[in-house]
């Protein structure tokens, strides 16, 4: 069955300082992956996607990932986190048929004035 | 333009009451999508409607659970005889096509059985 691990629960990182956030998935062809960032008591926010071509995605706030197949891995970076960047952040990925999302467990981050 | 909403925001009912959470998709999608996101169980995706395809039912966890889709738009998610497991977060999302696409995310639906 196909999956997406978030290797991390928490994380915690100071304000200014870079972020990478893991995510890892199992998925036979290439998949298309996205990151979506909740923050407390609201919905799902897109931060970026991965379809195809280029493998290293920008997206809103400052964010981007790399897709490497290799390891699997669609990992979110950020070169300075902003306090108002706290918040819980979900790697996702649709399955063979291209309807549902699969997500991985999420990963809290905290930001340390 | 407008994004997906869903009301109620937050709903408190008893154990063994039914209750029914809405939401209206973005103008134009063809694919919606409820999932529940609760402290154990994460994110789990639970219906998923295309155009006027039949609906995949395949994440529904019990028969107490079913939704509709009305001329192609707004749904409506039912949950019967509620139990205090049923405690979650409900969200909708909508996407333009049923094909690998974003999926855009309504506030939720904040559920508690008591």
């Amino acid at each position: 069955a196909q999956s997406v691990t978030q290797p991390d629960i928490h994380i915690t990182v100071s304000e200014g300082a870079s972020l990478e956030l893991r995510c890892n998935y199992s998925y036979g062809a290439t998949p298309y992956l996205f990151w979506y960032v909740q923050s407390p008591g609201q919905g799902l926010q897109l931060l970026l996607k991965y379809f195809s071509g280029d493998t290293l995605v920008q997206g809103i706030k400052g964010f981007e990932a790399e897709f490497k197949r290799s390891q699997s891995s669609f990992n979110l970076r950020k070169p300075s986190v902003h306090w108002s960047d706290a918040a819980e952040y979900f790697c996702a990925a649709p399955d063979n048929a291209g309807n549902m999302l699969t997500f991985g467990g999420g990963t809290r981050l905290m930001v340390k004035p | 333009g407008a994004g997906v909403s869903q009301s109620p925001s937050n709903k408190v009912t008893e154990k063994g009451k039914d209750v029914e959470l809405r939401c209206d998709p973005i103008s134009g999608h063809t694919a919606l999508y409820w999932y529940r996101q609760s402290l154990g169980q994460g994110l789990e995706f639970l219906i998923y409607f295309q155009g006027n395809s039949a609906p995949d039912k395949s994440g529904l966890p019990s028969d107490r659970f079913s939704a509709e889709r009305t001329g192609g738009s707004v749904s409506t998610l039912t949950i019967q005889r509620t139990q205090q497991e049923d405690s979650a977060v409900y969200l909708c999302a909508s996407s333009l096509t049923g094909q690998p696409d974003t999926q855009y995310f309504g506030p939720g639906t904040r559920l508690t059985v008591l």
